[in-house]
């Protein structure tokens, strides 16, 4: 089954502790993304890979970082939680190679830092 | 620069009764639009998108929106609402079928009363 997998699906921590929430997907998609999901916000995008160590910013991406050695994996990291970062967080890829045609989402992870 | 508004962060329909939720985009070129559906607890979904092709787009669930340039608009309807309808929908843009990068909407609740 196609799918991208998101863990943790709840994490609750304190400020400052590193914290690593990891995505994969199994569709050999070329492109991967973050995005964040605030009331009233939409989803903005985080960071981005066009491919296997190719990651650039999106829209918001401050206090974030992100790697991407492996093609199936796209881990989001954040070095020093802040309560602001308090959100629900989506992983998504989509293949590009023949011109982007709809994104898959994972199930999300809903992170509260205190 | 890109962008998307959907009027009405809440919308509340009978059973039964027609569903509208409305999707206005801003682009200088022509966009790929989407809708997403999200369950409570549960990843975005795709319900439908346009890519350029027939200006009325038929999605899954009974779902259709129509391409109106002049209007710039991609509004969302079904017939007749159900139940099971009822969660959060987002209308989305991108303009390159070369990235899989998602401009969003702010997303808009759909309740359904018996």
């Amino acid at each position: 089954e196609a799918q991208v997998t998101q863990n943790p699906r709840y994490l609750i921590t304190v400020t400052g502790k590193k914290l690593t929430v990891t995505c994969s997907q199994n569709m050999n998609h070329e492109y991967m993304s973050w995005y964040r999901q605030d009331p009233g916000l939409g989803l903005r995008q985080i960071y981005y890979s066009m491919n296997v160590e190719v990651t650039d910013k999106g829209d918001v991406p401050e206090g974030y970082k992100v790697s991407r050695k492996e093609k199936r994996n796209f881990p989001l990291i954040l070095e020093s939680p802040s309560p602001n970062q308090t959100s629900l967080y989506f992983c998504a890829s989509s293949s590009v190679r023949w011109g982007f045609t709809e994104a898959f989402f994972g199930q999300g992870t809903r992170l509260t830092v205190v | 620069a890109q962008s998307v508004t959907q009027l009405g962060s809440h919308v509340s329909v009978s059973e039964g009764a027609l569903v509208l939720l409305r999707c206005n985009y801003s682009s200088s070129v022509p966009p790929y639009l989407f809708w997403y559906v999200q369950y409570p607890n549960q990843g975005l979904q795709l319900l439908l998108k346009y890519t350029s092709a027939a200006t009325l787009v038929k999605g899954i669930n009974g779902f259709e929106a129509e391409f109106k340039k002049s209007e710039t608009s991609f509004h969302l309807t079904k017939p007749s609402a159900h139940m099971s309808d009822a969660a959060e929908y987002f209308c989305a843009v991108t303009i390159s079928s070369n990235t899989g990068k998602l401009i969003f909407g702010q997303g808009t609740t759909l309740q359904v009363k018996p």
